[in-house]
């Protein structure tokens, strides 16, 4: 069965500065992953994925991921934190013919 | 433009009323799902189609149940509301071609149940 893991229930950083929010997963197969933000009151916005391919992934609003298949992770990257980056983030795998599994979410918190 | 609503936005609704949590999407996607989210937390897949005719259970067990007459429509339906049903629930649709694609999430419905 696939699964996902987010370490961290939080992260915290200074605006400018560069952030990670971490994701292992566990899969049969090759992995297929995903990345999304949600705002509050809101539903989920897709950020970036990850099939084949390079292991460097980039996405919207300046976001990447970096795919490790020995550590089996799928960081969420970006080297200049924003404010407005600021909301909940959740890594995703896919499995059998079209579903997902979602992590728990990391909420990010960027200061200013 | 092209897109995915959900309808109403919020509910406060009193417990064993019946109500009807509306999904469309104009992108032309065949896959639909819905999902239930505590807020703040993680998202539990409740129901999914993979289109006209095809409905299917997901993880988290639910009383709810869907349908989907129409490509561009899939409504989930609580017979009877409990105040155990208050939460999130958001509704997704991907491409059926190519894999496992992307979702694309509406904006969700906040379900209050008193």
């Amino acid at each position: 069965a696939q699964s996902v893991a987010q370490p961290e229930d939080q992260v915290n950083v200074a605006e400018g500065n560069p952030l990670t929010v971490k994701c292992t997963y566990s899969v049969s197969g090759n992995p297929y992953l995903f990345w999304y933000v949600q705002y509050p009151n809101r539903g989920l916005q897709f950020l970036l994925k990850y099939i084949t391919g390079d292991n460097l992934v980039k996405g919207s609003y300046g976001f990447e991921a970096e795919f490790n298949k020995s550590q089996t992770s799928f960081h969420l990257k970006k080297p200049s934190a924003l404010v407005s980056d600021s909301a909940l983030y959740f890594c995703a795998v896919g499995r059998g013919y079209s579903t997902l599994t979602f992590g728990k979410g990391t909420m990010l918190l960027v200061s200013p | 433009e092209a897109d995915i609503y959900q309808t109403p936005r919020y509910l406060v609704i009193g417990t064993g009323k019946k109500i009807t949590l509306e999904c469309s999407q104009t992108m032309g996607h065949d896959k639909m799902y819905w999902y239930q989210q505590d807020p703040g937390m993680e998202l539990h897949l409740i129901h999914y189609s993979y289109g006209v005719n095809s409905t299917e259970k997901g993880d988290l067990s639910s009383e709810s149940t869907v349908s989907r007459i129409r490509t561009e429509h899939f409504p989930l339906t609580l017979e009877s509301a409990r105040p155990s049903h208050t939460s999130q629930y958001l509704c997704a649709s991907s491409e059926r071609t190519g894999g496992i694609n992307e979702q694309f999430f509406g904006p969700g419905t906040r379900l209050t149940v008193l």
